[in-house]
């Protein structure tokens, strides 16, 4: 079975530029996370969607930071414009409602120079 | 938001030996799971706990948490290289559908 799929899985780009980065979830799976993982402040959640509905999103750090899930597979973390602090590992996670097992794509490695 | 400490933050050990990370936090978890988390990859579950005093074996690794339900422990039994990863642990509040992480604790298993 494929388990949660992100891509890109390496992007590099510079200050200012639009970043955009895709994640299709487990399917069947009812909710979806964005974390960003940081060697200062660890894993941290930005924004859930259950049922394509955004949930929470009081840990998105500013508005420069919006996300999206059109359909049940597929939902997108877009940054405009990017900043050299947006330089993180971006994971996306989905589970089933009524199980508290979370599952991890591979993540994206976001540089901005 | 509730924290999660975990300690130490960094650990290097020869393998064979046995080791034991900590989560500790001020507040009450309804659950608290543990994941490893390997170099370029997400973190995958390792088991989740529910009942304070709980202890969960996975093979040569030792779950428990705290009576309290406000920290937990995991004991590594003769460490294999294969063991080396970031390991994380992470609480639910009761009523919610989200997970709060610690920041880990790094394993180093040497040959």
């Amino acid at each position: 079975d494929a388990g949660v799929i992100q891509s890109p899985r390496h992007e590099v780009t510079e200050m200012g530029q639009e970043v955009t980065l895709r994640c299709k979830p487990i399917s069947g799976h009812d909710y979806l996370f964005w974390y960003r993982q940081t060697m200062m402040r660890g894993l941290e959640l930005l924004i859930y969607f259950n049922n394509n509905v955004p949930i929470d999103d009081s840990g998105m750090p500013e508005d420069r930071f919006s996300a999206k899930m059109p359909n049940a597979s597929f939902s997108t973390l877009k940054i405009q414009p990017s900043e050299p602090r947006d330089s993180a590992v971006y994971f996306c996670a989905s589970s089933l409602a009524g199980t508290d097992t979370q599952y991890f794509g591979p993540g994206t490695r976001l540089t901005v120079l | 938001t509730q924290l999660l400490e975990q300690s130490p933050q960094f650990l290097s050990i020869q393998e064979g030996e046995n080791l034991t990370v900590y989560c500790n936090s001020s507040s009450v978890f309804s659950s608290l799971q543990w994941y490893r988390q390997e170099p370029g990859e997400g973190p995958v579950l390792l088991v989740t706990v529910v009942t304070g005093g709980e202890v969960k074996k996975l093979k040569r690794l030792t779950f428990q948490f705290g009576d309290a339900r406000k920290d937990s422990s995991l004991h590594i039994t003769a460490a294999q290289t294969g063991d080396t990863g970031l390991y994380l642990c992470a609480g639910e509040e009761s009523g919610y559908s989200t997970l709060t992480f610690g920041k880990g604790t790094m394993l180093l298993v040497s040959p």
